[in-house]
């Protein structure tokens, strides 16, 4: 147990539909990310936050995605307007803030959400 | 662009064998690389790598890199059924906030 966790584990929704998922970081960690993974593939980042502010958004992350982190704490990633092309997993990692200079430190994944468009 | 090739992509050997997993990579500015281990579910943190000729062991795993040739190789002596996964590795680079994965190498160890 990573200690990450992600809230639904799998979740099928028809295409147009709205999903959010969440995730809950290692309680000390201030670094959060989100990945999405498909089949055959490695995970491929989406964004990132320390505490609440999201500093970084991969070109991957269209229009239909946003991500929040309201209290520094938990996360959720909304897709609207669903499309079949959104089927993957999506990961949330978690890890302290690097400082600058030192070694860096490793990320800790979550379960992960398995979405299903049909 | 950053670059990350993992061989071979997939690999079935006996229980008890020993096999070596490869990672080449391109990155700009490089701060680190780590290997995953991944079941159905979450990528399993391994190992984190910073430094050239420096093994990292943890149990029947070890791993290295070469910062001059640009790879990493993951050993795993002894193989057993529970070593059957996809094995993922990710570089780091500095200034950047995120990993970058391969695709993996998927292993199956048969009894």
């Amino acid at each position: 147990d990573t200690g990450v966790s992600q809230d639904p584990r799998h979740k099928i929704t028809k295409r147009g539909q709205n999903v959010t998922f969440r995730c809950d970081p290692i309680s000390e960690h201030n670094r959060l990310y989100w990945y999405r993974q498909t089949l055959g593939q490695g995970p491929e980042f989406l964004t990132y936050f320390q505490n609440e502010a999201q500093l970084e958004k991969s070109r991957l992350l269209s229009d239909r995605f946003s991500a929040e982190r309201p209290k520094g704490s938990f996360s959720t990633l909304e897709i609207q307007r669903t499309e079949q092309g959104d089927s993957a997993m999506y990961l949330c990692a978690s890890s302290l803030a690097q400082v600058q200079g030192l070694t860096p430190y490793e990320q800790y994944f979550g379960p992960g959400t398995r979405l299903t468009v049909t | 662009e950053d670059k990350v090739v993992q061989s071979p992509l997939s690999l079935v050997v006996h229980e008890g064998d020993t096999v070596t997993l490869n990672c080449s990579y391109e990155v700009t500015n490089f701060r680190s690389l780590l290997w995953y281990k991944q079941e159905k579910k979450a990528p399993t943190f391994l190992f984190m790598l910073t430094s050239s000729g420096i093994e990292k062991k943890s149990g029947r795993l070890s791993s290295i890199l070469d910062k001059k040739e640009l790879f990493s190789i993951l050993n795993i002596t002894a193989t057993q059924t529970g070593d059957s996964a996809i094995y993922l590795c990710a570089v780091e680079a500095r200034g950047a906030n995120n990993l970058f994965f391969g695709t993996g190498t998927r292993l199956t160890v048969i009894p």
